[in-house]
């Protein structure tokens, strides 16, 4: 089925290390997005990209690293996890700038 | 940098009553749209607002676009258990990102 796929759904990590954030769409949508959900914040945008080899900061992009080498593929990497990364990271994906996003199911991701 | 506000925070409400969520831009928008979360879910995509003073409806729900393009409001009429979730509003203004609103979140008391 199309659609937008995230994995792992549930992660827990010591702080110091690396963790990718995997995110997958089957819609060749030209826009994607990651954002990250915390309480009292709402939905605050990580990075997001225009077309493959294309991407840029969102609001909050210290402590994380992006590539888009495919249209359909955009992970999502924490060089060196800390705690103020736990929280709930939703990959988004939309088929042009300014059009409805769709979004994945999710990662709850746990730095200890 | 832009901002958009929402407000109130937390809304509970008697199943029947009926709801309204703002949500306010420090800048003009170009479009926002309105998602809905429920609870351990994803944001899913409701409506896009796009012209001043737009109003749109889907069943129980209107959603407005202020004149200035900087306000907007979601109302449910009388509101029942499945509209349990948190609402968030979304501005658009051009720059190829959402900026979205913190949420309201709705619990519909049975």
């Amino acid at each position: 089925d199309a659609g937008i796929t995230q994995s792992p759904r549930y992660k827990i990590t010591e702080t110091g290390r690396q963790v990718t954030l995997m995110c997958h769409q089957t819609w060749s949508h030209s826009y994607m997005f990651w954002y990250r959900q915390d309480l009292g914040h709402g939905l605050r945008l990580i990075y997001y990209s225009a077309a493959a080899d294309i991407t840029d900061k969102g609001e909050v992009p210290d402590g994380y690293v992006v590539s888009r080498s495919k249209t359909e593929n955009f992970p999502l990497t924490l060089e060196s996890a800390t705690r103020s990364q736990t929280s709930v990271y939703f990959c988004a994906s939309s088929e042009l700038g300014g059009t409805p996003q769709h979004f994945g199911d999710g990662t709850r991701l746990s730095i200890l | 940098g832009q901002q958009v506000m929402q407000i109130p925070q937390y809304q509970h409400v008697q199943e029947g009553e009926d709801f309204t969520t703002y949500c306010n831009s420090s800048t003009t928008l170009s479009n926002i749209q309105w998602y809905k979360q429920r609870p351990g879910g994803h944001p899913v995509f409701l409506i896009q607002l796009v012209k001043s003073g737009e109003v749109k409806k889907q069943k129980r729900l209107t959603f407005q676009f202020g004149e200035a393009k900087k306000n907007s409001s979601l109302h449910i009429t009388a509101t029942q258990t499945t509209d349990v979730g948190t609402y968030f509003c979304a501005g658009f203004s051009g720059t190829y990102k959402y900026i979205f609103g913190t949420g309201t979140r709705l619990k519909v008391l049975a």
